[in-house]
């Protein structure tokens, strides 16, 4: 199984700030990566698919970069909404596999 | 407005079984894979199973946690998919998300690459299963 290892795991940030989250796969997924954010209590939402490609309705503030095994997500101008937990999911091959998760919060 | 519904989740016994159905709205529900993914508290998203289209042939594909006791299926004609779930144990207990999956396949002639499940665009509000004595 590939393993998917998300960093960092917690991070504060205020509004306005730039984040960047990375995702480092266990092997090489090519450009096979999804991002999600999730609220408490909610269901995920995709955000990033194909590694770089913004799902429709998602704000352009939010883009995915990388190749091969090191990924990143990176809100460039964090708005209250933004705050949740954010995974990364690797589609090279089965079985699916998520990170672990990292969590947003406000400073 | 496309949907997702899932039905069927509650508290259960280990050993026993339980069915969650999900109905799809607002799209062309054959036309699309379909999944299920389940959340422990407080834990990570796990991948459960994928079901492909008839046009793809209906291609099943589960976790390895759940193989041999789960079992997805799909009623096109009336937008629902299922799990049934057999064997539950306390490790299954999660939250279980039905959901729309986005494919991708390479073909040359005749001969194509598996599907790549490059993102999940639709997932239901989620149902929780407790599996408890």
């Amino acid at each position: 199984d590939i393993q998917m290892t998300q960093s960092p795991s917690y991070v504060s940030a205020s509004v306005g700030d730039r984040v960047t989250i990375t995702c480092r796969a266990s092997q090489g997924i090519s450009s096979w990566l999804a991002w999600y954010q999730q609220k408490p209590g909610k269901a995920p939402k995709l955000l990033i698919y194909a590694a770089s490609s913004l799902q429709s309705g998602v704000p352009s503030r939010f883009s995915g970069s990388g190749s091969g095994t090191d990924f990143s997500l990176t809100i460039s101008s964090l708005q209250p909404e933004d705050f949740a937990t954010y995974y990364c999911q690797q589609a090279n091959s089965l079985p699916i596999t998520f990170g672990q998760g990292t969590r947003l919060d406000i400073k | 407005e496309v949907q997702l519904v899932e039905s069927g989740g509650g508290l259960v016994q280990p050993g026993r079984s339980l069915r969650l159905s999900c109905t799809g709205s607002g799209f062309t529900f054959g036309d699309f894979p379909m999944g299920w993914f389940r959340q422990a508290p407080g834990k990570g998203l796990e991948w459960v199973s994928f079901i492909r289209s008839r046009g793809y042939g209906g291609t099943i594909e589960y976790a390895a946690s759940v193989k041999g006791r789960f079992l997805i299926s799909r009623h096109d004609s009336i937008s629902i998919a299922y799990l049934q779930m057999n064997s539950l144990k306390t490790e299954d207990t999660a939250v279980y998300y039905c959901t729309r999956v986005l494919e991708q396949q390479y073909c040359r002639g005749s001969n194509c690459s598996a599907p790549y499940y490059y993102g999940v665009d639709v997932w239901g509000q989620g149902t929780t299963v407790t599996v408890s004595s």
